[in-house]
């Protein structure tokens, strides 16, 4: 079974600093990979995500990811970060794939609090 | 992406009542729905998979007379919360596996 480990489980910055939030996942076979942000008292909202091709994923709000299969991680960046970015950010990983056109059981990783302070 | 919908968004109900909350999908057919769960301040989890025709898969620890789940069309798949205790209290979020998007999201608070 595969797991996803969320390394650090509060990040505080200040307003325009670059930030990353790491992620490690645990898999005996090719995954996809998935970032995901929670605004409080909100659902989830897809960033980014990893299925196939260049291991360097731009997603929405100016994140970027970087899939590194040799060090089995997908660590989340983004160069000059906002108070709004303030939000849990979470990895996640299935193993599943029905030809590109099904996603299946997503494995969380623990979560991630980014704070933008001033 | 697809369009996934969820009802109610919010509900606070009475301990022992039973809630039931709706995930649709709009725009397309589901035959199958992975239900989440996740408590205040922590990660989501895979509660079951409901499927169209057949009986939903439970995760392990899931209780299946507790967590009532229907896929009832190809396009409503519901998840009944029977007998609630405040420590159902919880944010349960539906995704069709067709698509990366999740539901809105009901946020269930058992008084």
């Amino acid at each position: 079974a595969q797991s996803v480990t969320q390394l650090d489980s509060q990040v505080p910055v200040f307003e325009e600093a670059p930030v990353e939030l790491r992620c490690n996942y645990s898999s005996s076979v090719s995954v996809y990979l998935f970032w995901y942000v929670q605004y409080p008292n909100q659902g989830l909202q897809l960033l980014l995500k990893y299925l196939s091709g260049s291991t360097l994923v731009k997603g929405i709000n100016g994140f970027e990811a970087e899939f590194n299969k040799s060090q089995t991680s997908f660590h989340l960046r983004k160069p000059s970060v906002h108070i709004s970015d303030t939000a849990e950010y979470f990895c996640a990983v299935t193993l599943d794939n029905a030809g590109g056109t099904s996603y299946g059981k997503l494995t969380f990783g623990q979560g991630t609090i980014l704070t933008v302070h001033p | 992406g697809a369009v996934v919908s969820q009802h109610p968004s919010w509900v606070i109900c009475k301990s022992g009542t039973s809630v039931k909350i709706e995930c649709r999908s709009l725009d397309f057919q589901a035959t199958t729905m992975f239900w989440y769960r996740q408590f205040p301040k922590q990660s989501l989890m895979l509660m079951a998979t409901s499927n169209e025709g057949s009986k939903a898969t439970y995760e392990q620890g899931v209780e299946k007379d507790k967590f009532l789940i229907n896929h009832a069309s190809l396009t409503l798949s519901t998840l009944t919360v029977t007998s609630a205790h405040p420590e159902d209290s919880s944010f349960y979020i539906c995704r069709p596996p067709v698509t990366q998007y999740f539901g809105p999201g009901t946020r269930l608070t058992v008084l």
